[in-house]
């Protein structure tokens, strides 16, 4: 079956300018992650999304970072006056919903690689 | 506090020889530790998870990974690497809140 897909896969934008990233999780997978892999920071995690419970958001670096969950299937990444260390890629994950052991495994998406100029 | 060390960033091995890949962990709770791999300009693979089952986890592509709680450890090995091998490799834990911890990432060589 399909897999978790984002877009775009590439993206140029300048010092100041807000970008959106787009994650399509695989169908039935209620728990959504996203996380960003630089260089400097090895893979980081950002924000968590279960279901319609708030969102666990005590991975985001700061108050420029923000996700939403529409109808609990597509989330959008929003960068807002991006600065150059955003640069990195970003990586969206999902999985079956957590059972109380937290042993659901998580599939990736290819990633979208932002570069801030 | 929650974290993963990888201890070596960098593993080189010819062609037909074992490949090991050291992690260690730090857990208060019960881990699940995991293996993912990422081919160049690939997205992220998982190659097995550990979730308090049995002990010796076989994965794919004849990789394995031995969970001994004594050593906090969970290294990862092939019989014989493989030039398709090459490739980065992140030992995982995870978090509390069901998200993962990663490793800094081992980059595997294999030589012919």
């Amino acid at each position: 079956g399909a897999g978790v897909s984002q877009s775009p896969s590439n993206k140029v934008t300048e010092k100041g300018k807000d970008v959106e990233l787009r994650c399509d999780p695989i169908s039935g997978h209620t728990a959504l992650y996203w996380y960003r892999q630089s260089l400097g920071q090895g893979l980081e995690f950002l924000i968590y999304f279960q279901g319609n419970s708030a969102p666990d958001k005590s991975g985001l670096p700061s108050d420029r970072f923000s996700a939403e969950r529409t109808g609990g299937s597509v989330s959008t990444l929003t960068i807002q006056r991006t600065q150059q260390e955003d640069s990195a890629v970003y990586l969206c994950a999902s999985s079956l919903p957590l059972d109380r052991g937290r042993r659901e495994t998580q599939y990736f998406g290819p990633g979208t690689r932002l570069l801030v100029l | 506090a929650q974290s993963v060390t990888q201890l070596d960033s960098h593993v080189s091995v010819s062609e037909g020889t074992p490949v090991l890949l050291r992690c260690n962990y730090s857990s208060s709770y019960s881990p699940s530790l995991f293996w993912y791999v990422q081919h160049p300009n690939k997205g992220l693979q998982l190659l097995l998870k550990y979730t308090s089952a049995a002990t010796l986890v076989k994965g794919i592509n004849g990789f394995e990974a031995e969970f001994k709680k004594s050593e906090t450890s969970f290294h990862l090995t092939k019989p014989s690497a493989h030039m398709s091998d090459a490739a980065e490799y992140f030992c995982v834990l995870r978090g509390s809140q069901g998200n993962l911890i990663f490793g800094k990432g081992t980059k595997l060589s294999v030589k012919p």
